[in-house]
């Protein structure tokens, strides 16, 4: 089957920084994605890791590792308008699609 | 704009209307998907289309039949619905089913 975990809700301080960590099962693996969604808005695309590390955009950061089919999104220098919804996905090779995780409500404070 | 777009954004429809929502691209992608978001649950696969054929049907109830003319343009048809399938609908695209998703503004769905 496919699943994916991550924390429901985070709530951060205005120029801090802040973790949101992924755990995937697949019945197969292609690559992990993170999406970004405001309120009443259509989910963005923000990265995408294939491989083993870091990949770094701007005040973003993604990070996988395969052996632990973990994952995690890294916010720096926190902005009032980064509160928002932030989902992970898998492309699941064998099923070609893309599945998202539940979401985690980023929530910061001033 | 992210080059998705769905119609209408806001349907309020009873259980025995029968309803479309339509969702077009304009970025040239192959691939098209329905998804379902309701309140505090993962995005809902529904269905994938690729070069305008069927590729995934997740288990969705017939009361939800999609239809996929073109590359271009994805419908919903909806009938006979229940009030638990009041949520966001959402339309996305991709170039092909492994790249990033592109996603419409959704379609606020409540069944009366």
């Amino acid at each position: 089957g496919q699943s994916l975990e991550q924390p429901s809700e985070v709530t951060a301080v205005e120029g801090a920084i802040v973790q949101i960590n992924c755990t995937y099962q697949t019945s197969g693996f292609y690559g992990l994605s993170w999406y970004q969604q405001h309120d009443g808005g259509a989910p963005t695309f923000l990265s995408y890791n294939a491989l083993d590390g870091l990949e770094e955009t701007g005040r973003f950061s993604s990070f996988l590792s395969r052996s632990d089919s973990y994952g995690y999104l890294l916010l720096q220098e926190l902005q009032m308008k980064d509160s928002a919804s932030y989902f992970c996905a898998v492309r699941d090779r064998r099923a070609s699609k893309i599945i998202f995780g539940s979401g985690t409500r980023l929530s910061i404070r001033p | 704009e992210t080059g998705v777009t769905q119609t209408p954004r806001h349907l309020v429809m009873g259980m025995t209307n029968k309803k479309s929502l339509k969702c077009e691209q304009h970025l040239g992608h192959n691939a098209m998907y329905w998804y379902k978001q309701s309140a505090k649950k993962p995005l809902e696969l529904m269905f994938v289309y690729n070069f305008k054929e069927q590729t995934e049907n997740n288990s969705v109830p017939s009361r939800f039949s999609p239809e996929c003319p073109n590359s271009s343009h994805l419908f919903l048809h909806l009938h006979t619905l229940q009030p638990e399938d009041s949520a966001l609908y959402l339309c996305a695209s991709s170039q092909d089913l492994r790249t990033e998703a592109f996603f419409g503004q959704g379609t606020r769905l409540t069944v009366v």
